[in-house]
C-alpha cells in the first residue's frame, strides 16, 4: 500500500490568487495523479505527473491554470492559478501501485 | 465521453439492514471496475478491483459482483452498521494505453442510523 499526505487539508482563498497543494508519498512511485471533485460532481482526473517529464493534462485542463511539479519520485505539487469560485473543489493526489491510492484531499473554497 | 452512473444517489438505512447499490459503466473496452469507500476528510479507501466478468469479491460484510457484458456492478452491505456510513464510489478503467485512468461515478451516500 501507499500512504499519501496532502497540505493544506483545507483553505479559503480570494479570487484571483493562487494556491499550491503539496502531495507526499511514503514510497517511490512512477505515476502520480491529480483529481478534483467539484460540488455534486464526480471525481475527475486533472493530469498525470511523471517524474522528469511534463505533466499530461486531460481535456478541459491546461497547464497555465493547473501547473504541476514532480521533482522526485515521492513528491508533487499542484497549483490552482488565478482562482475563481468555480475552482472550489476537493483536490486529491493519487498514486498507482497494485491498486490506486488517494490522499485525504485538499478542500478549497474560493470567495 | 465515458459515462459511469451510480444509483441511488443517497440512501438511509437502519442499523442491521442489508443494502445494495448499483454502478453502470460502458460494456466495451473494459479493463477494470474499482469500488471505493470515502468518509469525509479521509482518503478514499479501495474496497475492490474487479476485472473478470462474473467476478464476486467479499471483504467482511461487504461484497461486490461484476457483469462486464451488460456493464453493471452491485455492491452489497450485509447488516449495516453506523460506521458503514460513507460515500461509495465506483470507477471504470478502460483497456488500451490509458487503463490507469479512472472515470468515477458521482457516488452513493449511505447513512446508517443507529
Amino acid at each position: 500500500s501507499a500512504v499519501i499526505s496532502q497540505k493544506p487539508s483545507r483553505d479559503i482563498c480570494q479570487r484571483g490568487t493562487s494556491l499550491t497543494i503539496q502531495c507526499q508519498v511514503d514510497s517511490q512511485v512512477t505515476m502520480m495523479f491529480w483529481y478534483r471533485q467539484q460540488p455534486g460532481q464526480s471525481l475527475t482526473l486533472i493530469a498525470t505527473a511523471n517524474q522528469g517529464s511534463e505533466a499530461t493534462y486531460e481535456s478541459g485542463f491546461v497547464i497555465d491554470k493547473f501547473p504541476i511539479s514532480r521533482p522526485n519520485l515521492t513528491f508533487s505539487t499542484l497549483t490552482v492559478s488565478n482562482m475563481s469560485p468555480e475552482d472550489s473543489s476537493i483536490y486529491l493526489c493519487s498514486v498507482r501501485t497494485h491498486t490506486q491510492f488517494f490522499g485525504p484531499g485538499t478542500r478549497l473554497t474560493v470567495l | 465521453i465515458l459515462n459511469v452512473e451510480q444509483s441511488p444517489q443517497s440512501l438511509h438505512v437502519q442499523e442491521g439492514d442489508s443494502t445494495n447499490f448499483t454502478c453502470s459503466f460502458p460494456s466495451s473496452n473494459f479493463y477494470a471496475l474499482h469500488w471505493y469507500r470515502w468518509e469525509t476528510a479521509k482518503s478514499p479507501e479501495a474496497l475492490f478491483v474487479m476485472t473478470l466478468n462474473g467476478d464476486e469479491k467479499k471483504k467482511g460484510r461487504i461484497s461486490a459482483t461484476l457483469n462486464t457484458k451488460e456493464g453493471y456492478s452491485y455492491l452489497y452491505i450485509k447488516g449495516s452498521q453506523p460506521e458503514d456510513s460513507a460515500t461509495y464510489l465506483c470507477a471504470f478503467s478502460g483497456s488500451g494505453g490509458s487503463n490507469y485512468k479512472l472515470t468515477f461515478g458521482k457516488g452513493t451516500l449511505l447513512t446508517v442510523n443507529p
